[in-house]
C-alpha cells in the first residue's frame, strides 16, 4: 500500500464546477505540499501545509492531521485549471509523493 | 521562483553511453534533490544534496551518481545509460530547511535512452 494515497486518479468537470480533490497518508509528517503540473510541463508548489486551512484565489487547501488527510479545492474551475495535481508529505527530511489526480475541466 | 535552470532540456542518447545533467540554481539554497517521473510512479528520489560534497542516495540510485563541488549546481550523472533510465528527470530545491522549506522544481529534462 502506498504511504500517500490521492483520490481520484482522474477527474473531468465542467466549467465553473467545484471540485475536490483528497490525499490520504499513513506517515507521520512535518508539512504537506499540493503541487501542479501542466501537460508536458514543470511542477509548480501550490500549498504547503502543516495544519488548517489555506487559500489562494479560488484554490483552498485543508488539512487534517489527526486523520491524515488533506483536500484541495477549485471553485469556479476553468479549463485553465487543467493539469496533474499533486500531493506529497514530508516525513523527517523525505518527500513522498501520490501518483497524481488528473484533471480535465472542459467548457 | 528559485531560478532553478535545468540542462539539457531534452536529450536522446544511445544504450552504454554517459549522460550528465545540470541543475542550477541562484539563490545559495542548501538542500537540493533530482528525481524522475514516470508513467503509473509518484515522483521518486534519486538522490539528494542538503550541502557542497555533501550527498546521500534516494530510494532509485542505482546507475545513478551526483556531485555538488558548488552550492549553485547540482550535476546527476548516468555513467552507462540504459533503456530504463528513459524517464523526465526533475531537480527541486527545498527553500529553507528539508523539513519544512517550500519547494520549487525545475521544468525538467525528458531523457530517451535508444
Amino acid at each position: 500500500k502506498n504511504e500517500v494515497e490521492q483520490s481520484p486518479q482522474n477527474l473531468t468537470a465542467q466549467e465553473g464546477e467545484f471540485i475536490t480533490i483528497n490525499c490520504s497518508y499513513s506517515v507521520g509528517i512535518s508539512a504537506l505540499h499540493w503541487l501542479q503540473q501542466h501537460p508536458g510541463g514543470g511542477i509548480v508548489s501550490l500549498f504547503m501545509l502543516s495544519s488548517g486551512k489555506k487559500k489562494h484565489g479560488r484554490l483552498i487547501a485543508t488539512i487534517n492531521i489527526q486523520e491524515k488527510h488533506s483536500s484541495l479545492h477549485i471553485t469556479a474551475s476553468h479549463p485553465r485549471d487543467s493539469a496533474v495535481y499533486i500531493c506529497a508529505v514530508r516525513n523527517t527530511d523525505k518527500l513522498i509523493f501520490g501518483t497524481g489526480t488528473r484533471l480535465q475541466v472542459f467548457p | 521562483d528559485a531560478g532553478i535552470t535545468q540542462s539539457p532540456r531534452h536529450k536522446v542518447t544511445e544504450t552504454g553511453t554517459p549522460v550528465t545533467l545540470r541543475c542550477h540554481q541562484t539563490e545559495n539554497h542548501r538542500y537540493m534533490y533530482w528525481y524522475r517521473q514516470d508513467p503509473g510512479h509518484g515522483l521518486r528520489l534519486i538522490h539528494y544534496s542538503y550541502g557542497v560534497k555533501d550527498t546521500d542516495k534516494g530510494e532509485v540510485s542505482d546507475g545513478y551518481s551526483v556531485s555538488r563541488s558548488k552550492t549553485e549546481d547540482f550535476l546527476l550523472t548516468l555513467e552507462s545509460a540504459t533503456s530504463s533510465q528513459t524517464s523526465v528527470y526533475f531537480c527541486a530545491i527545498s527553500k529553507g530547511t528539508a523539513s519544512t522549506g517550500e519547494l520549487f522544481f525545475g521544468e525538467g529534462s525528458r531523457l530517451t535512452v535508444l
